[in-house]
């Protein structure tokens, strides 16, 4: 089972360049966030999606833009990167359906550099 | 508003000596409450979580971690650590009524041969 997947592994951007991080997943989860990691900060919460077609926003969503057209994708676009964005994000799905599957499963990252 | 504290950011310990990463959380509602973990330059994983029940949950590599509800707590602990368990250990709260899912700052566990 492929799970999460998320494209590319690693980035290098430019100042002011756009790019989508790509997420997927192949478990029907209704659930699907994306997370930013930073030393000593732990995971903090981008933006977050509940079905298709219904996004909202988490603790720290400025710069970032997501939608959700399909059950399985849940991209994520920076619009014009800057330094601050330089992280390791995290795509993650879960499911709804039943309590015993509440937990996240989590794509391996995309190491995200801007210069 | 849901919150998650990890009181210690480093945890080094002995190999074969007991471990104990503490955890609290603050939350109005009825929650769940996880720890995942993440070894060196890969995604999370989830250890072992409370939905409810018994209050002491395990893991099939020998982690437990007990919910008190009085204390809000959910502290993982090993009664002997491997080289192996060195990772980030990241407690994490989720509402039972179905939400976002807040995780604490980790905690790294470093093993000492």
């Amino acid at each position: 089972n492929a799970g999460v997947t998320q494209t590319p592994k690693f980035q290098v951007l430019k100042t002011g360049q756009s790019m989508t991080l790509q997420c997927a997943q192949d478990m029907n989860h209704e659930y699907m966030s994306w997370y930013r990691q930073d030393p000593g900060m732990g995971l903090r919460l981008i933006h977050y999606s509940v079905g298709a077609g219904i996004t909202d926003q988490g603790e720290v969503p400025n710069g970032y833009n997501v939608s959700r057209s399909t059950t399985e994708d849940f991209p994520l676009r920076l619009l014009s990167a800057a330094p601050s964005q330089t992280s390791v994000y995290f795509c993650a799905s879960s499911s709804r359906a039943r309590q015993e599957n509440t937990e996240a499963f989590f794509g391996q990252g995309t190491r995200l550099t801007v210069v | 508003a849901q919150s998650v504290t990890q009181l210690d950011s480093q945890v080094p310990v002995f190999e074969e000596a007991p471990v104990e990463l503490r955890c609290n959380y603050s939350s109005s509602v009825s929650v769940y409450l996880f720890w995942y973990v993440q070894y060196p330059n890969q995604g999370l994983q989830l250890l072992l979580k409370y939905l409810s029940g018994s209050t002491l949950v395990e893991s099939i590599n020998g982690f437990e971690a007990e919910f008190n509800k009085s204390q809000t707590s959910f502290h993982l602990r090993k009664p002997s650590v491997h080289i192996s368990d060195t990772a980030e250990y990241f407690c994490a709260v989720r509402k039972t009524s179905y939400d976002k899912v807040i995780f604490g700052p980790g905690t790294s566990l470093s093993v000492i041969p």
